[in-house]
């Protein structure tokens, strides 16, 4: 069963930048038939899909992130990444990642574990 | 694009069932056979349980069923169980100028 596990810093300090990255396991991140994406949800409120990657390196993004979020990849070492830059405290979330398709497979699954970021001085 | 609209919380006794609204709107829900529902339990990812608005993952009890008219879809639990007690999401493909997707705010559900 293909596996997702996010791993990066639980702090962040104001105007700094979050960055996160998901390493895939059982599996490959080179699948044509599959897309790489980030969802975070803030304590207490519903998820928010942030941005999406394909193993060649195309990306999409939500209009509520696109000036400050950048997702990569890299096959090489299956994982795919997640930068936000000048984070406030609002984007204290849990951050997935998870795996979904576009043209077929349009569902997030599976999902890595979370992991929370706090955005404090 | 805005968040899809789910009541906040929804209960039933064992054995009811009990139905959760996802509303959205002409761009996404009525736009696209792509609703998918979430399960998440406290402190636990979410667990895909509906894909395509009716298709059921192998392996998620066939109580789970969903449904879409026009821009709402909705999620039937059957027969509830102390175990279905969760939060469940709804998400839709919402193409603008480019690929998005929209969740909905999540709805508790609390077996009495």
């Amino acid at each position: 069963q293909l596996q997702l596990q996010e791993s990066g810093p639980g702090l962040v300090k104001p105007s700094e930048t979050l960055s996160l990255t998901c390493t895939v396991s059982r599996g490959s991140i080179n699948s044509p038939l599959y897309y790489w994406g980030w969802i975070r949800q803030p304590p207490g409120k519903g998820l928010e899909w942030i941005g999406t990657v394909y193993y060649k390196g195309s990306t999409y993004y939500s209009s509520s992130f696109k000036s400050r979020v950048t997702v990569s990849v890299d096959t090489s070492k299956n994982q795919f990444s997640l930068k936000v830059n000048s984070v406030t405290a609002a984007d204290t979330a849990v951050y997935y990642c998870a795996r979904h398709g576009i043209q077929s497979n349009n569902w997030f699954d599976p999902w890595g574990q979370g992991t929370l970021v706090t955005v404090s001085s | 694009q805005s968040a899809l609209t789910q009541p906040a919380s929804v209960s039933g006794s064992p054995g009811q069932s009990i139905t959760i609204s996802c509303t959205g709107t002409s761009s996404d829900v009525g736009s696209y056979n792509l609703v998918s529902w979430y399960q998440q339990l406290p402190g636990k990812a979410p667990k895909l349980i509906i894909f395509e608005v009716s298709k059921r993952p192998s392996g998620v009890s066939n109580r789970f069923s969903g449904s879409k008219s026009g821009n709402t879809a909705s999620l039937t639990i059957s027969g509830l169980q102390p175990e279905d007690e969760a939060d469940y999401i709804c998400c839709s493909y919402a193409r603008s100028m480019t690929p998005n997707w929209v969740f909905g705010g999540g709805t508790k559900v609390t077996v009495l």
